[in-house]
């Protein structure tokens, strides 16, 4: 099982927000990592976006709207990118990281598509 | 400009070693560690390690022990990842990547990515 899982796509109306979830596998917490995200552009490299491991541990990359925030929910074991008021160029893939037995380690990634 | 510029794109036979460099300006070079991550054509991202400018430290991912070396020259501000024994399924984009923040994950500035090809 990988440690970390994300839905391969999703869809989402713009003005709309979207969750991204990034769930981890069974046996790594949730609640003790820093999960940062990224988004990839097509032909981009990944930008990242912000680190999440508690609402007072915290960080948002230079220059990256605050529609853009991450939370947790420890009941699922899982990480959540929460884009809020959804614009075309959201459209992108969208990774989560967390440092797991001495690597940095990406969930597979998560198409969002804004239509 | 703050910039990672990486060398051109590569295409080698199974079996073969590939050297990608990474020319970083605008910042300090010494200052921040360097991460390599890779990404094969539709797939998704693969952390291959990180390397620090200042002391030459690294640290590889088990997947890649053994067949990769990440070296740097301070003089140029330049960082190198090697991968040996090529195969094809290292076919991919590779880029490297700027930890702005000391020993965490946030990568805040990328180089433009080098496309590896391993064919016969």
């Amino acid at each position: 099982q990988a440690v970390l899982t994300q839905p391969s796509s999703l869809s989402a109306s713009p003005g709309a927000s979207a969750s991204l979830t990034c769930t981890l596998r069974s046996g790594v917490n949730v609640a003790t990592n820093n999960v940062y995200w990224y988004q990839q552009k097509t032909g981009s490299p990944p930008q990242w976006l912000l680190r999440y491991k508690s609402d007072s541990d915290k960080q948002q990359g230079s220059g990256v709207p605050s529609r853009f925030s991450g939370s947790k929910d420890a009941s699922a074991n899982a990480a959540i990118l929460l884009i809020s008021g959804l614009q075309s160029e959201d459209e992108a893939d969208y990774y989560c990281m967390i440092w797991h037995s001495s690597t940095w380690v990406f969930g597979g990634g998560t198409k969002l598509t804004v239509l | 400009q703050v910039q990672m510029v990486q060398s051109g794109a590569e295409v080698k036979k199974p079996g073969a070693s590939v050297r990608v460099s990474c020319q970083a300006s605008g910042y300090t070079f010494t200052t921040y560690d360097i991460n390599w991550v890779r990404q094969a054509p539709g797939q998704g991202l693969e952390w291959l390690g990180w390397m620090s400018p200042n002391t030459g430290n690294t640290g590889y991912a088990q997947n890649f022990q053994g067949r990769v070396t990440m070296t740097r020259s301070t003089s140029i501000s330049t960082a190198y990842m090697e991968l040996s024994s090529l195969r094809s399924e290292d076919t991919a984009v590779y880029y490297c990547a700027r930890d702005g923040f000391g020993g965490s994950g946030a990568f805040d500035l990328w180089g433009q990515g080098t496309m590896i090809t391993v064919s016969s």
